[in-house]
């Protein structure tokens, strides 16, 4: 199991540029969600989403939008990318059924806006 | 308003020693609590899981307490070293069944040998 893979590890961007980071898991998760990490911030949660067809919005969701089309991929895009979208963002996974789910974390893509 | 406070930004202690991080949070209800471990440029891994209806867990080295009165989770690591080394996060649960974690801004711990 490659458990939860995320690219690019890193990124540029120029304000106002669109990109897609992309986010899969091979654990047969139905919860997947990402994360902002910043300095003195903690982790904050961006978009969720408990199956496929099903997203929702976190803490910070402005900015951003996902979609879940297959239970592997949750793709997160930065319509118009701001300076204060620079931060390292993390992708995660957890298993169905459990009440307690314990979270799987992916190495994360540190992004750049300039 | 809403916070998770981990006790200080960074930690040091002396190898073989316990440490001992904080997490304390406000305005929160939380149906379990978590803890991770983050080492440079990764992702956080999952350590231990404490239900509110729970006092303690344990984990080989690990310990952690929680009192919902107090509003406050203790993580303990017994006979420290230097591969502990790494940043430590807390991470709330509001809702048993809902996967959406709050989480503490971290704890860096270093072992000195």
């Amino acid at each position: 199991n490659a458990g939860v893979t995320q690219t690019p590890k890193f990124q540029v961007l120029k304000t106002g540029q669109s990109m897609t980071l992309q986010c899969a898991q091979d654990m047969n998760h139905e919860y997947m969600s990402w994360y902002r990490q910043d300095p003195g911030m903690g982790l904050r949660l961006i978009h969720y989403s408990v199956g496929a067809g099903i997203t929702d919005q976190g803490e910070v969701p402005n900015g951003y939008n996902v979609s879940r089309s297959t239970t592997e991929d949750f793709p997160l895009r930065l319509l118009s990318a701001a300076p204060s979208q620079t931060s390292v963002y993390f992708c995660a996974s957890s298993a169905p059924g459990t009440k307690y789910n314990e979270q799987f974390f992916g190495p994360g893509t540190r992004l750049t806006v300039l | 308003s809403q916070k998770i406070e981990q006790n200080s930004e960074a930690l040091n202690i002396q190898e073989g020693k316990t440490a001992t991080l904080t997490c304390n949070y406000t305005n929160y209800s939380p149906a379990y609590l978590q803890w991770y471990r983050q080492d440079p440029g990764r992702g956080p891994v999952f350590l231990l899981l404490i239900r509110e209806n729970e006092k303690e867990k344990r984990k080989e080295r690990l310990k952690v307490t929680f009192d919902t009165t107090l509003k406050q989770s203790l993580f303990h690591i017994t006979a420290s070293q230097p591969a502990d080394s790494a940043t430590y996060l807390c991470a709330l649960g509001l809702q048993t069944g809902a996967n959406n974690l709050f989480f503490g801004t971290g704890t860096r711990l270093t072992v000195i040998p």
